[in-house]
């Protein structure tokens, strides 16, 4: 099964701030990568496929990038509405997997 | 629209079995392929399986040969079975929708396993 080692866990940011977070893949996963966002009680909402792809209704302050085994998503100019946790997902082999996850805070 | 939607219960007894039901709307079972997912309490998501619009179907070996998933087309639903439930068991389970990745997801159902 390919690991999926997200980083940080948590994350403290003020409204404003550029926040990255990264996923490395225990092998390279083809840059087939999607990243989601949590909020509380709610299913995960796709933000973001193949890498870099936003979907229809992700703000452009969202984006991806990477190749290989190393992937990043970040936001720039974090807003309230994007206090959440964001995830990962390889789904270039089965088992898919996901990473641990990222909690992002309010400094 | 698309729409998902899990149904089951929200007990379940220790050992027991775990049924739960994923009616879609808005698109083909023989044309897109569903999946489950959970995540327990304050913990992160977990794959689970997948029914593929052909017919068939992948599961996460962590689940062994614990885990089915089927589906009737006719009634547009997916269905997961698991046997012999543990306490880490409880969980939230989503089925979502697979178009490139994980597109459209239900709102997912709690299911507590109880001793």
């Amino acid at each position: 099964d390919i690991q999926m080692t997200q980083s940080p866990p948590s994350l403290s940011a003020s409204l404003g701030d550029k926040v990255t977070i990264t996923c490395q893949a225990s092998q390279n996963i083809n840059k087939y990568i999607a990243w989601y966002q949590q909020k509380p009680g709610k299913a995960p909402r796709l933000l973001i496929r193949y890498t870099s792809t936003l979907e229809s209704g992700t703000p452009s302050r969202f984006s991806g990038s990477g190749s290989g085994r190393d992937y990043s998503f970040s936001i720039s100019n974090v807003e309230s509405e994007d206090i959440a946790s964001y995830y990962c997902l390889q789904y270039d082999n089965l088992p898919w997997t996901f990473g641990g996850g990222t909690k992002l805070e309010l400094k | 629209q698309v729409q998902l939607k899990e149904t089951g219960p929200d007990l379940v007894q220790l050992t027991q079995t775990l049924s739960i039901t994923c009616t879609v709307s808005g698109f083909s079972l023989t044309t897109y392929n569903v999946h489950w997912v959970r995540q327990p309490p304050g913990k992160g998501l977990e794959w689970m399986g997948a029914m593929w619009n052909g017919g068939g179907t992948d599961y996460n070996s962590a689940f062994k040969s614990r885990l089915s998933i089927s589906r009737d087309t006719s009634k547009s639903q997916v269905f997961l079975k698991m046997n012999s439930l543990q306490t880490d068991d409880t969980a939230k389970y989503f089925c979502a929708r697979h178009d490139g990745s994980l597109d459209y997801w239900g709102q997912g159902v709690m299911v507590t396993v109880s001793s």
